[in-house]
């Protein structure tokens, strides 16, 4: 596998379900990122890591948990999703990120519908 | 405050035309950098370019060419000889140092589409 990979491509979920997304890097990189993209919205960043530190959090509701248990490897967790919530989730990987943020390279995202 | 602006929504053309994507930012950083992604129906956004904001020289790749202008606050993008394959949506992002967080900063996107 090369560059940044995401699991699964697509997802359907209920409003009571639990699942998770996968993103893995396989850039040697050491900073991670969550966006998700709504049809006719801008890209909104959601999480960043740095180390597997979490460094940002755009006020994004409780219902999704990231984790990130190396710098290779970031989950993001989800329960008890809206409808509203059905968008393209896109991962992203960087160099570390000190404020001025290197290329970001993206998987191919989740296209996650909740029913 | 950081801003990009992608003041064309959409644009057809016919192949083989060639077609510039125009992006202006707001920033009052001396030190930025400045990106063009492209996205293709699949969804992946694809990295084509990162521009520092000291080097103001252009900069051509195949048919691809950007124009950084510092005096207009500009980074357009031009395709010459365009292609079908070349319709997908492209943003232009921007990321600051004096903005204190790892956020890209992106525009809002331009939609190409390339008609045979």
């Amino acid at each position: 596998e090369t560059g940044v990979t995401q699991t699964p491509r697509h997802l359907v979920m209920g409003m009571t379900n639990k699942k998770s997304l996968k993103c893995e890097q396989h850039l040697g990189h050491n900073a991670m990122y969550w966006y998700k993209q709504s049809a006719k919205k801008p890209l909104e960043l959601m999480f960043v890591y740095n180390f597997k530190e979490q460094t940002e959090n755009n006020s994004v509701p409780s219902r999704f948990s990231p984790e990130c248990p190396n710098s290779s490897h970031l989950f993001l967790h989800l329960h008890t999703l809206q409808p509203e919530d059905s968008a393209l989730y896109l991962c992203a990987s960087s160099q570390p990120a000190w404020g001025l943020t290197d290329t970001q390279y993206f998987g191919p995202g989740t296209r996650l519908t909740v029913l | 405050a950081q801003k990009v602006t992608q003041a064309q929504t959409e644009i057809s053309v016919v192949e083989k035309e060639d077609v510039t994507l125009d992006c202006v930012y707001e920033t009052r950083d001396t030190t930025y950098y400045l990106f063009w992604y492209k996205q293709p129906p699949s969804g992946e956004l694809v990295f084509l370019i990162r521009r520092n904001s000291f080097d103001e020289q252009n900069e051509i790749s195949g048919r691809y060419s950007w124009n950084f202008q510092k005096s207009t606050s500009s980074f357009n993008f031009t395709i010459t000889a365009s292609q079908v394959v070349d319709s997908a949506v492209y943003f232009c992002a921007l990321s600051a140092l004096g903005d204190n967080t790892d956020k890209l900063i992106f525009g809002t996107g331009t939609r190409l589409q390339v008609f045979p």
